[in-house]
């Protein structure tokens, strides 16, 4: 079954330190990649997303991450934490199966950000 | 990226009433989608709605307690019946393509 899978349920770093949220994926084929952001109360927004090419895809917001096949993994990355990038961070993956982009979400990643 | 508007923005409702969600796209897209987020959860999509046709439902929802429209390319409807408090969570639709969500309806069933 296709599956997405965020392992750090909870990250905290401190504000201005590098920052990875890690993301590994289960599909037959290669899907396609997103990552989402989401503040308290507020919907989804997309960062950044991947369909095939350049494996380092920038972002919105200072973010990047990397697509390693080898791994199956699209880990989302930062230089530099602000404060204001603390919320809940999603993985999801798609694929067009029969017409259907569905997505398939993983679990979320909250970051705390201390000053 | 399409942009999308959904109504209403939260909601407290009694149990065993309805709801319907609306959600509106300032483009023609051809797959719309609705997700659930329950509390401290991911999200779970619940169907794909495709204009002029039924939706696809996923398992483990049906129709009757979630009934969806799609009467033309930029516009859809979810409603959520009969609720109970199990049903509080946050819905949200979405476009293909563009993989864009709209602000979400945050629903408390009292």
């Amino acid at each position: 079954a296709q599956s997405v899978t965020q392992p750090d349920i909870h990250i905290t770093v401190s504000e201005g330190a590098s920052l990875e949220l890690r993301c590994n994926y289960s599909y037959g084929a290669t899907p396609y990649l997103f990552w989402y952001v989401q503040s308290p109360g507020q919907g989804l927004q997309l960062l950044l997303k991947y369909f095939s090419g350049d494996t380092l895809v920038q972002g919105i917001k200072g973010f990047e991450a990397e697509f390693k096949r080898s791994q199956s993994s699209f880990n989302l990355r930062k230089p530099s934490v602000h404060w204001s990038d603390a919320a809940e961070y999603f993985c999801a993956a798609g694929a067009v199966q029969g017409g259907s982009e569905k997505l398939v979400f993983g679990k979320g990643t909250k970051l705390t950000v201390n000053p | 990226s399409a942009v999308i508007s959904q109504k209403p923005s939260r909601d407290i409702c009694q149990r065993g009433t309805s709801l319907t969600i609306q959600c509106q796209v300032d483009s023609q897209v051809t797959m719309m989608f609705w997700y659930r987020q329950q509390p401290g959860q991911s999200l779970t999509l619940i169907a794909t709605a495709n204009q002029g046709s039924e939706a696809t439902y996923e398992s483990g929802f049906v129709i009757d307690k979630f009934p969806i429209s799609r009467p033309n390319l930029t516009f859809s409807t979810l409603t959520v019946s009969n609720m109970s408090p199990e049903d509080s969570s946050i819905y949200l639709c979405s476009v293909g393509q563009g993989y864009t969500f709209g602000s979400g309806t945050r629903l408390t069933v009292v």
